[in-house]
């Protein structure tokens, strides 16, 4: 079942510009993953965030978590044409190993 | 070798066909799943193994039979399959049930 809501559902930016999708959830969860996809090929992980963490980067990826309200921020700084994808958060529950993925935000970069 | 390879990477095949997908991890991961992804969906996950057993069946209709020969290979027997199961199937492995590594995925055409 799909636990994840994500907003928007696409992004138009310019290279060079930030992009921030959105990922809200409805239960309480154990970690908070990202995941990206270019068109019609496999998912490739970016970050995973447990639940007792606020705030994590890698690269030029920021992502947020906030438990309180059930959402988390990914922030992806100077986009480049190559960061067109559909971005997907994913979530699982404590004692279960499974992923519930969200909607999907889809980003397009303009040269 | 942090790679997961599927094949194949297309395949059509009629209503009254039977055909395979195969999967092949060499990272020692112990799960290994299958999702089904139609387009502009996220994934949904069909079958979970566990150290070679199967372990989640999410009420995945019997015409896909899983199989996992050894700790490496998983397949996706298909047996009468109906035109609406058409969609990208992924592979995924993982060591510690959180983090999945996916292969590119094989996109099925049912006619």
């Amino acid at each position: 079942s799909q636990q994840g809501e994500e907003d928007p559902q696409a992004l138009s930016i310019q290279e060079g510009e930030n992009a921030t999708m959105n990922c809200s959830y409805k239960t309480s969860i154990n970690n908070l993953q990202w995941y990206r996809q270019n068109s019609g090929r496999g998912l490739v992980h970016l970050i995973l965030i447990r639940s007792n963490e606020r705030e994590k980067h890698s690269g030029r990826l920021r992502v947020t978590l906030d438990t309180s309200k059930k959402s988390s921020s990914l922030l992806i700084t100077a986009s480049r044409a190559a960061d067109t994808a559909s971005y997907f958060c994913a979530t699982d529950l404590p004692n279960d190993y499974k992923l519930s993925f969200g909607a999907g935000t889809t980003v397009t970069v303009r040269a | 070798d942090t790679e997961v390879t599927q094949t194949p990477k297309h395949l059509v095949m009629g209503m009254t066909n039977k055909k395979s997908l195969k999967c092949e991890q060499h990272m020692g991961h112990r799960a290994m799943y299958w999702y089904k992804q139609k387009a502009k969906k996220p994934p949904e996950l069909m079958f979970v193994y566990s150290y070679e057993k199967l372990s989640i069946n999410e009420s995945v209709p019997s015409r896909f039979s899983p199989e996992c020969p050894n700790s490496s290979l998983l397949n996706l027997h298909l047996h009468a399959l109906q035109p609406e199961d058409s969609a990208l199937y992924l592979c995924a492995s993982s060591q510690d049930y959180y983090e999945q590594y996916f292969g590119p995925g094989t996109r099925l055409t049912v006619t």
